[in-house]
């Protein structure tokens, strides 16, 4: 089956402590991207990768890192820096270029820091 | 300033109408909007992609219109069931490569029987 996988689908931490989310895909999708979703907001873009080795801020980048080491890889690490880390972390890719736009997204990881 | 409004949070319909969902915007020129589907504790799933110079696109009971003069765009699903209940997101497409992808916040749709 082909898709995006995120793990876990739900994630407890301390204040203080990073954490990684994990997003892979099987699509052979050139570009991947990671949003947040709070209650009531739209999709926030984290950090987005159109080839390996690169990536790019997105609107809401403070507090997160992310590398792009394979091209079905795209771990997120929400830092100790990130004021309010609770929320739904969508991970999503799509093929490069124009040739396709949709944007398929993984199941998320709800991420819960006390 | 931008802005991109569903007007409806909610919309409660009887199975069999059509539910008609709005998506307006300020201050943004799209090339595309795409909307979407999302289930509770989901993903959103890709419903429907319209270009700035089509009017009205169409999927089996799904039907997309888009006004760039209104800046606005109508998400209709006829012959509405229960199955469709579900948060619909409107997302405007800047620039094509998906890196400027502006998601509204959603109208939670609920068809009952």
């Amino acid at each position: 089956d082909g898709g995006i996988t995120q793990s876990p689908k739900y994630l407890f931490r301390k204040e203080g402590q990073n954490v990684t989310l994990s997003c892979e895909q099987n699509l052979n999708h050139d570009a991947m991207y990671w949003y947040r979703q709070d209650p009531g907001q739209g999709l926030r873009l984290i950090y987005y990768s159109q080839i390996v080795n690169d990536f790019q801020k997105g609107d809401i980048a403070e507090g997160y890192s992310v590398s792009r080491e394979k091209k079905e890889s795209f771990p997120l690490t929400v830092t100790s820096a990130q004021k309010n880390p609770t929320a739904f972390y969508l991970c999503a890719s799509k093929t490069g270029g124009t040739s396709s736009y949709e944007q398929y997204f993984g199941p998320g990881t709800r991420l819960t820091v006390t | 300033s931008q802005k991109i409004e569903q007007n409806s949070e909610a919309l409660n319909i009887q199975e069999g109408k059509t539910a008609t969902l709005t998506c307006n915007y300020t201050n943004y020129s799209p090339a595309y909007l795409q909307w979407y589907r999302q289930d509770p504790g989901r993903g959103p799933v890709f419903l429907l992609l319209i270009r700035e110079n089509e009017k009205e696109k169409r999927k089996e009971r799904l039907k997309v219109t888009f006004d760039t003069t209104l800046k606005q765009s109508l998400f209709h699903i006829t012959a509405s069931q229960p199955a469709d209940s579900a948060t619909y997101l409107c997302a405007l497409d800047l620039n094509q490569a998906g890196t400027a992808l502006i998601f509204g916040k959603g109208t939670t749709l609920s068809v009952s029987s």
